[in-house]
């Protein structure tokens, strides 16, 4: 158990919807990553946050926004839901966000859109 | 752009056998590099790490070679156990501190 929780695991939704993913880091950990598995790709690197500010950013969709909440908990919000944003989305947390942490990641998110 | 390829999906060894893994990466910029194992319903979990400075680092069966002029690495898993089965993902980081994966290659360990 890596002590990052993703929720939900499983995400069943129709074209043109909405969704929130949730994540809670490791107890300490102040920054959280984004990632996106889609079929035969590696992670995507999304974006991050550290203590609830967005340190850095990377090929995430402008239908995506994120935060990360005092509590140090974070939220992907995918909007105007397509097909190809079917794919596993892992949060992953470290404890200051520097380079060169080991990053400790959650179980992941299966989003379906059909 | 895929700065960090792996190039071979998937590879089945025998139990007892030598595993080895590579990766490329394109970028001249990254400094340092990580493996990660990732079982099926469970996110990736760090297995080993290296810095360009050094060329090689083990830890236990587990051992990663880094060659910075060929912009190469590779890990080795000797002996090969079953429970090594699983998806390597090998990943890297510049300046950045996010991480660029590789997609990721299958090792099945048979007995």
């Amino acid at each position: 158990d890596s002590g990052v929780t993703q929720t939900p695991k499983h995400l069943i939704t129709a074209t043109g919807q909405r969704v929130t993913l949730r994540c809670s880091p490791r107890s300490g950990d102040l920054s959280v990553y984004w990632y996106q598995q889609s079929l035969d790709q590696g992670l995507q690197f999304l974006i991050q946050y550290y203590n609830g500010e967005e340190r850095a950013k990377g090929n995430i969709l402008e239908r995506f926004s994120a935060q990360q909440f005092p509590d140090l908990h974070s939220e992907l919000n995918l909007s105007s839901l397509e097909l190809g944003d079917s794919a596993l989305y892992f949060c992953a947390s470290s404890l200051t966000g520097t380079k060169d942490e080991k990053l400790f990641f959650g179980s992941g998110t299966q989003l379906s859109v059909l | 752009d895929q700065q960090v390829k792996q190039n071979s999906p998937s590879l089945s060894v025998q139990e007892g056998r030598i595993s080895i893994l590579n990766c490329d990466y394109t970028n001249s910029m990254f400094d340092y590099f990580l493996w990660y194992k990732k079982y099926p319903a469970e996110g990736p979990t760090f297995l080993i790490s290296i810095s360009s400075i050094k060329d090689k680092n083990e830890d236990g069966r587990f051992t990663v070679f880094l060659n910075k002029s060929a912009k190469h690495l590779s890990l080795h898993i000797v002996p090969s156990q079953p429970g090594d089965s699983a998806v390597y993902f090998c990943a890297a980081s510049g300046t950045a501190s996010k991480l660029t994966f590789g997609t990721g290659t299958r090792l099945q360990v048979t007995l």
